[in-house]
């Protein structure tokens, strides 16, 4: 069975200060993984993914994530904060076919002003 | 370029009342999916449709029908709502539904419709 466990339900960080979502997978295959990002009353939308081409990848508005397989994590970042954002992010694994996509609980993360 | 859009955005139901919820990609996607967002559970998919003419259950099926009308359009069915079925809705497209390990097309989400069943 697949499972994805984001470990922070809430994440708060100042502007200009970097971000660090945390985000572990168990899978027994290896597994694509992508994070996405919610905005208020809107979809879900592609922030970047992994397919196995390179452990660290990097997606749009500054984010990237590094696959650990060792560590069995896929954690999000950025360098710096931006009040933009703020927003529920959210880890999916996907084996085998994406009828069968796992998605974690989601971290919303706010930026101080 | 409209993506994936979904009508209404809001619904109110009595329960034991039917609804459908309307869904459209202009993106020539092969796959549409329909999933459920509660508080603290991520999204749970509903039922999905791998390419037009097909169907198929997702994690959490009752209480829900499907049509595939053509290749544009995915609908969700409520034929008698409960309480239980107040969440938001979302509806989604990829390229494929890609059963190989090595990839997975990503989705593309509508904005959602936030339905109330009281």
């Amino acid at each position: 069975a697949q499972s994805v466990t984001q470990l922070d339900s809430h994440v708060s960080v100042s502007e200009g200060t970097p971000v660090l979502l945390r985000c572990n997978y168990s899978s027994s295959y290896s597994p694509s993984l992508f994070w996405y990002v919610q905005h208020p009353n809107k979809g879900l939308q592609l922030l970047l993914k992994y397919t196995s081409a390179a452990t660290l990848v990097k997606g749009i508005n500054g984010f990237e994530a590094e696959f650990k397989k060792s560590e069995t994590s896929f954690h999000l970042t950025k360098p710096s904060a931006h009040m933009s954002d703020a927003a529920e992010y959210f880890c999916v694994a996907a084996n085998f076919g994406n009828e069968k996509l796992t998605f974690g609980t989601g971290t919303r993360l706010t930026i101080i002003p | 370029n409209a993506g994936v859009t979904q009508t209404p955005k809001f619904q109110v139901l009595k329960t034991g009342q039917s609804m459908t919820l309307q869904c459209a990609q202009d993106m020539n996607h092969n796959s549409m999916y329909w999933y459920r967002q509660d508080p603290g559970m991520g999204l749970r998919l509903i039922y999905y449709s791998a390419s037009e003419g097909t169907t198929d259950k997702g994690e959490v099926p009752n209480g829900y029908n499907v049509s595939r009308l053509n290749k544009r359009e995915f609908s969700l069915r409520l034929e008698s709502a409960a309480p239980s079925q107040t969440s938001v809705y979302f509806c989604a497209s990829s390229e494929e539904l890609d059963r190989s390990s090595s990839y997975n097309s990503p989705l593309h989400f509508g904005n959602g419709t936030r339905l109330t069943v009281t």
